[in-house]
């Protein structure tokens, strides 16, 4: 299966710990994507990348955010000091620039915050 | 302000019958737009898309129609079966290859 890849699956942690989620986009695609998505919402945008070059952040992105590419394939969002209020789902999705736009999404990582 | 708006949390339909879900938007700067179907626990699966340039673009049994005009789009699926029973998302995008913006969902059942 070549799709994106997310991983962990699922994460529990305490308020205030740090955690990492990670993305493995689809091989050949050169933009990779963050968004969040809560209950009875579409997905948001948080941030995005063009090889390893962060090119757009959201302000919904607090510093507590931060998020790599650094050698232009997979990814890592990391959010410090986690809150109540950053349990949702992380969607990571992947495009090429051949001229079909379309961004394909990996499974998510489900962070619940205790 | 919402700049993707799905105005029907949910819709039933027969299966075997049409469906028809809509989607409105704001941002006249969009002139990319998809369509998304999610299943609980797994993440959007792109279907169909268009560009402003058309206001049609069919997939099989999946048809989008787009009108600038009235800043709305709409998804046909004929015929629906119950593996389309989802909840489905309209996004839009400015240029093409640029983060989307999404709307808040349509739930679909098809009964049978």
């Amino acid at each position: 299966d070549t799709g994106v890849s997310q991983d962990p699956r699922h994460k529990i942690t305490k308020r205030g710990q740090n955690v990492t989620f990670r993305c493995d986009p689809i091989s050949e695609h050169n933009r990779l994507y963050w968004y969040r998505q809560t209950l009875g919402q579409g997905p948001e945008f948080l941030t995005y990348f063009q090889n390893e070059a962060q090119l757009e952040k959201s302000r919904l992105l607090s510093d507590r955010f931060s998020a790599e590419r650094p050698k232009g394939s997979f990814s890592t969002l990391e959010i410090q000091r986690t809150e109540q209020g950053d349990s949702a789902m992380y969607l990571c999705a992947s495009s090429g620039d051949s001229g079909n736009y379309e961004q394909y999404f990996g499974p998510g990582t489900r962070l619940t915050v205790t | 302000d919402q700049q993707v708006k799905q105005n029907s949390p949910s819709l039933s339909v027969q299966e075997g019958r049409i469906s028809i879900l809509n989607c409105d938007y704001t941002n006249s700067m969009f002139d990319y737009f998809l369509w998304y179907k999610k299943y609980p626990a797994e993440g959007p699966t792109f279907l169909i898309s268009i560009s402003s340039i058309k206001d049609k673009n069919e997939d099989g049994r999946f048809t989008v129609f787009l009108n600038k005009s009235a800043k709305h789009l709409s998804l046909h699926i004929v015929p629906s079966q119950p593996g389309d029973s989802a909840v489905y998302f309209c996004a839009a995008s400015v240029g093409g290859n640029t983060p989307l913006v999404f709307g808040k969902g349509t739930r679909l059942s098809v009964i049978a």
